[in-house]
C-alpha cells in the first residue's frame, strides 16, 4: 500500500469501551498528527510526533492516549469517550512539521 | 503565532463560472502557503503550496493561488469551475514547524 493508512474506517462504541485507532504511513515521512474533525467546526491539531516523540498536545483531554513506535506507525488509544468526541479523526504525515501534510481518509468515530 | 481566516464559509456558482476562495492571514515569522481540498468521505489532500519565489502558484485541477505578502492573503482561483470541484477547500499558514488551518471554505458548483 502507498500512502497513508488509516484503520479502522468506522467505529461505533459505547462510552465504556476501550478502542484504538492505528495510522500507518509508507512514505519515509518524519512527522505525524492526529487531527479531529467535528462538523460545523474548524479542524482541530491534537498531536504531533517528530521522529516518534511527541512535540505539541492541544490540550487534548487524557481519555485520548497517542503512541508513535516508530516513525512510520502512530495510533490513538480511546477510552471513557464522551457523545461529544463523535467525529472524523484525521492522521497526516509530513517530511518535517511544518511541510506539506499527507493525509489518510480519517476513521469515522461516534460514541453512543 | 500564526492565524488563518477564511472569509467565505460557503460559496456556490454555477459550473463553467470562475471562483475566487478568500484566505488571510497573519504570522509574525516567515511562513509557508497551502491550499487542501477535501472530498466527502475523504481526508485532505494538497492543492497547492507556496514556499517562495513566483507568487502565483499553479495547483492541481486548474486551481491556482496567488500570495499577496502586502495584504497578507492566499486566494484561490479557477476561471472555470466543474460539479466534480464540489467539496471542501482549506487554507494553512505553515511556520516555525507549526501548520494552522483555516475553518474551510465549502464550494457548491451548480449545473
Amino acid at each position: 500500500e502507498t500512502g497513508v493508512t488509516q484503520t479502522p474506517r468506522h467505529l461505533v462504541m459505547g462510552m465504556t469501551n476501550k478502542k484504538s485507532l492505528k495510522c500507518e504511513q509508507h512514505l519515509g515521512h518524519n512527522a505525524m498528527y492526529w487531527y479531529k474533525q467535528s462538523a460545523k467546526k474548524p479542524l482541530e491539531l491534537m498531536f504531533v510526533y517528530n521522529f516518534k516523540e511527541q512535540t505539541e498536545n492541544n490540550s487534548v483531554p487524557s481519555r485520548f492516549s497517542p503512541e508513535c513506535p516508530n516513525s512510520s506507525h502512530l495510533f490513538l488509544h480511546l477510552h471513557t469517550l464522551q457523545p461529544e468526541d463523535s467525529a472524523l479523526y484525521l492522521c497526516a504525515s509530513s517530511p518535517i512539521p511544518g511541510d506539506e501534510q499527507f493525509f489518510g481518509p480519517g476513521t469515522r468515530l461516534t460514541v453512543l | 503565532a500564526q492565524s488563518v481566516t477564511q472569509l467565505d464559509s460557503q460559496v456556490p456558482v454555477f459550473e463553467e463560472a470562475p471562483v475566487e476562495l478568500r484566505c488571510n492571514y497573519s504570522s509574525s515569522v516567515s511562513v509557508y502557503l497551502f491550499w487542501y481540498v477535501q472530498y466527502p468521505n475523504q481526508g485532505l489532500q494538497l492543492l497547492l503550496k507556496y514556499l517562495s519565489g513566483s507568487t502565483l502558484v499553479k495547483g492541481i485541477n486548474g486551481f491556482e493561488a496567488e500570495f499577496n505578502k502586502s495584504q497578507t492573503s492566499f486566494h484561490l482561483r479557477k476561471p472555470s469551475v466543474h460539479i466534480s470541484d464540489t467539496a471542501e477547500y482549506f487554507c494553512a499558514v505553515a511556520g516555525g514547524f507549526k501548520t494552522i488551518f483555516g475553518a474551510g471554505t465549502r464550494l457548491f458548483v451548480k449545473a
